[in-house]
């Protein structure tokens, strides 16, 4: 079956860049996400990227996709202490069936 | 090193479709379990196997299968999934009848 796979933990000092990296198995991907989860919160859509871009780059935040080795990583600069949070990676095939990463906890240190 | 591991951790899906639920442990145990986690926080034990016997809890429907490859995996199939099956599912393991422990567990959302 399909399985995506994160490091569980990453930390960074504040200002610097954080990348967090994703690996996933399903060939017949078509969106992939990243997510956000602050502590005691839902799951926040951070952005997204289709299987036929390499790159996107929102404000601070940068996808790159490497298709043909199926990793996902996502750059977050001058990262804050306000980024500290739990960062979920998931792939869907169909934009409404998600498998979803084990998340990466990422924590800024000041 | 994990003890006992379970992917995905997110699984969202529609009514109707099939899935699996992955689950590993590395404790050398020779019995494992399934458990089912309702909104109000209560487990449920759904089955327990080893390579002798498996004991389903007759309350769980048929949709629900375990599959064993070998002693040291147990999945859960779940066939047709309805919207009454969102909760999130725990994996455990325990050597006979010791202290069981529990995977991170999975999160299913049936939309």
């Amino acid at each position: 079956g399909e399985d995506v796979e994160q490091s569980l933990f990453l930390s960074v000092r504040e200002g610097d860049s954080s990348v967090i990296n994703c690996t996933y198995t399903d060939s017949s991907s078509t969106y992939l996400y990243w997510y956000k989860q602050e502590p005691g919160a839902g799951l926040q859509l951070l952005t997204y990227i289709f299987s036929n871009m390499d790159m996107k780059q929102d404000q601070r935040l940068t996808v790159l996709l490497n298709k043909k080795d199926k990793h996902l990583s996502l750059r977050i600069a001058d990262t804050q202490t306000g980024d500290s949070a739990i960062y979920f990676c998931a792939e869907s095939t169909d934009g409404q069936n998600f498998v979803f990463g084990p998340g990466t906890r990422l924590s800024v240190l000041p | 090193d994990t003890a006992v591991s379970q992917t995905p951790k997110y699984l969202v899906t529609q009514m109707g479709n099939d899935k699996s639920i992955k689950c590993e442990q590395n404790l050398g145990h020779d019995t494992m379990y399934w458990y089912k986690q309702d909104s109000k926080k209560f487990l449920k034990i759904m089955f327990s196997y080893n390579n002798k016997e498996l004991i389903i809890n007759e309350t769980v429907p048929n949709r629900f299968s375990p599959k064993s490859p070998d002693k040291a995996h147990l999945n859960l199939h779940i066939n047709s999934l309805e919207l009454g099956d969102s909760a999130v599912y725990f994996c455990a393991s325990s050597r006979t009848t010791d202290t069981q422990y529990f995977g991170p567990g999975t999160r299913l959302t049936v939309l």
